[in-house]
């Protein structure tokens, strides 16, 4: 079946320190790869995307490279600051419009 | 636009109550889905609704649990009766048709049942 693993976390950074969220998925076919982000308080916002092998999602600062050799699509920013502090879902869509399998979360905490 | 809402934001319950959640999705948006994260474990799905029909309700974890969608508009995810392990984050999402990539997600509801 299709799923999705990523680092649990918790993650404690400094501010300005560079960011890498591991996520790995295993699915059939050719899925589409999402970075959702849920702020405290608020509900899951999408990240960032990327609907085909090779496509790098970018946004606010944060990349994830859809490598489909590796079955990964890993997080990274180079420089995290205080209000990125938040829980980081990597998500999986196995087909257009199907329901989204998600990762269990990383909690992410920036320290000033 | 307005985004997809939800409503209550947080509710808590009794074991053996009956709650009602209720999801408003984006305007025109003919597809609903429901998820729900238990215990800060990763975020499953429930069921997907196309226009007022169950297109998918796969995830639905026993009969306690209905969805409706009446009329294709809002949606509503009753529990009855609740038990312990219910609680945690229900989520709604809407998309606009069912090849969009895309889902936009609502802010969810606490459920908490003691």
């Amino acid at each position: 079946g299709n799923s999705v693993t990523q680092m649990e976390g918790p993650v404690t950074l400094s501010e300005e320190a560079f960011l890498t969220i591991n996520c790995t998925y295993t699915a059939t076919g050719y899925p589409s790869l999402f970075w959702y982000v849920q702020y405290p308080g608020e509900g899951l916002q999408l990240l960032l995307k990327a609907t085909k092998a090779d496509d790098k999602g970018s946004n606010k600062g944060f990349e994830a490279t859809y490598r489909k050799e590796t079955t990964s699509f890993h997080l990274e920013k180079g420089s995290v600051q205080v209000s990125d502090s938040a829980v980081y879902f990597c998500a999986l869509s196995p087909n257009y419009g199907q329901n989204f399998v998600f990762g269990p979360g990383t909690r992410l905490s920036v320290l000033p | 636009e307005a985004g997809v809402t939800q409503f209550p934001s947080h509710s808590v319950i009794e074991k053996g109550q009956t709650v009602t959640l209720r999801c408003d999705p984006i305007s025109g948006h003919d597809n609903l889905y429901w998820y729900r994260r238990v215990m800060g474990k990763e975020i499953k799905f429930l069921l997907h609704f196309v226009k007022e029909s169950k297109q998918d309700e796969s995830g639905m974890p026993n009969n306690r649990f209905l969805a409706e969608r009446t009329g294709g508009t809002y949606s509503t995810l009753k529990v009855q009766p609740a038990e312990l392990e219910d609680s945690g984050v229900y989520f709604c999402a809407s998309s606009r048709f069912l090849g969009e990539v895309e889902q936009y997600f609502g802010p969810g509801t606490r459920l908490t049942v003691t």
